[in-house]
């Protein structure tokens, strides 16, 4: 069981948008950045936002995300068949002293 | 541009050593702000931090695996090693290493990749 709480799954057709949550606690999400990957299948993850809401360059603006509190959302807007992918969200743990990640997201594309 | 590629047994037996090498270009780890990470990924499961080092030689290991492994780091080859000792079969997975940069452990996070290399343990 994973330290972050995601839902496993989220869908939406062409042109919607989704968002997909990021659930933690105090030591992690409520007190440090959080940083969002996209895995496509059979591939590495990819950096896709970093310190809650930042994009790296080539990170289309599609991608969007934010915190609050002790959860945070990565939002998809103009859904697209190759934004089809597991998404992770991830933040250092206080407690631990180590990285945490979430369960995944498989997100499908209808 | 930053590249980073892992190597390793593909096989590992139970209670076997496993050594995994990280070699990377791009950026060199004698350089402040600069770290690598191992991360796991059993088949179908999700992501699962293991260690990083530092330019300065600092470690981090996940807590619950930390009497396991051993990071080290060869700055003239720009190679990081992990060693996980005792491996079992809930072991099995692909294993990532992967770079982050920044003085603050908490603010870092992971923005290059490699391509990963899938290790099973199995007699």
């Amino acid at each position: 069981q994973s330290v972050l709480t995601q839902p496993p799954s989220a869908s939406g057709t062409p042109g919607q948008r989704v968002a997909i949550s990021c659930s933690g606690g105090s030591s992690n999400i409520g007190g440090n950045p959080v940083s969002w990957y996209q895995q496509l299948p059979g591939t590495a993850p990819k950096l896709l936002i970093y310190s809650d809401n930042q994009r790296p360059s080539g990170v289309p603006d599609r991608f969007s995300g934010s915190k609050s509190g002790t959860s945070a959302s990565l939002a998809i807007s103009g859904l697209q068949s190759e934004d089809e992918a597991d998404y992770y969200c991830a933040a250092w743990n206080d407690y631990l002293n180590g990285w945490v990640f979430g369960g995944g997201t498989k997100l499908t594309v209808l | 541009q930053v590249t980073l590629r892992e190597s390793g047994p593909a096989l590992v037996k139970p209670t076997q050593t496993l050594t995994l090498t990280c070699t990377f270009s791009g950026f060199s780890l004698s350089t402040r702000e600069m770290c690598v990470n191992w991360i796991r990924q059993p088949p179908g499961k999700a992501l699962e931090w293991l260690a990083v080092i530092d330019w300065d030689d600092d470690k981090y290991y996940r807590t619950s695996l930390r009497t396991r492994l051993t990071i080290s780091k060869d700055t003239s080859k720009n190679q990081v090693v992990l060693t996980m000792t005792n491996m079992d079969p809930v072991d099995t997975a692909t294993y990532y290493c992967a770079r982050s940069t920044g003085f603050v452990a908490a603010r870092r996070y992971f923005d290059s990749w490699g391509q990963g290399t899938l290790v099973t343990v199995s007699s």
